[in-house]
């Protein structure tokens, strides 16, 4: 079965600060990973998406996520936080065998101060 | 194009009732996931349907079912309302489903059981 961890289910930053929100997997065999991100009172937004190819991914609204199977981990970053990118951010994992069924990780609510 | 829609946005329910809760696909999208999400559980997974078929199913009773009609259009049911059952219900959709296919989620239906 796969699943996924996120590590700190409150992150604060500064405006201007670095952000990074940590996601690790464990899957049997090489996953499709995500990031979501849901505002308040809303769906959840597709941020970025890992399938084959680059371990670099970036993603909309400046974010980006490096995929490390030694690390099982697929971490988002973001190097400037700005006050709009509060919310809540999801890491979700599948498998071509699961079809759409994501296994989504707890959650972590991202606060910016001014 | 428009987005997923779901209706209604909010429903309050009694306990022992059924509510039927409708999705509304991108255009062209064939896959339609469910997902409830609560505070206690996070987001999960109910069910995914293809072609009108169900083709993937989460750990939900039985009082939980789904359908898709020719449209693409889904429907769920929740039948026999229990307390636990309020959540916020989301409705996903992709252009064929299968591993790797971002989701395209909706604003969601709030439904609370008294």
């Amino acid at each position: 079965a796969q699943s996924v961890t996120q590590l700190g289910s409150h992150v604060s930053v500064s405006e201007g600060a670095l952000v990074l929100l940590r996601c690790n997997y464990s899957s049997s065999v090489p996953p499709y990973l995500f990031w979501y991100v849901q505002y308040p009172n809303q769906g959840l937004q597709l941020l970025l998406k890992y399938t084959t190819g680059a371990t670099l991914v970036k993603g909309i609204n400046g974010f980006e996520a490096e995929f490390k199977k030694s690390e099982t981990s697929f971490h988002l970053t973001k190097p400037s936080a700005h006050m709009s990118d509060a919310a809540e951010y999801f890491c979700a994992v599948s498998k071509e065998t699961s079809g759409s069924r994501l296994t989504f990780g707890e959650g972590t609510q991202l606060t910016v101060n001014p | 194009k428009a987005g997923v829609t779901q209706t209604p946005r909010y429903l309050i329910k009694t306990r022992g009732q059924q509510v039927t809760l409708s999705c509304s696909p991108i255009s062209g999208h064939r896959s339609v996931s469910w997902y409830q999400q609560t505070p206690g559980q996070g987001l999960q997974f109910l069910f995914e349907y293809f072609s009108e078929t169900q083709r993937n199913k989460g750990n939900f009773p039985g009082r939980f079912s789904g359908r898709q009609f020719s449209n693409s259009r889904s429907e769920m049911n929740v039948s026999t309302l229990e307390l636990g059952d309020s959540a916020l219900y989301l409705c996903a959709s992709s252009l064929a489903g299968g591993g790797g296919a971002p989701l395209h989620f909706g604003n969601g239906t709030r439904l609370t059981v008294t």
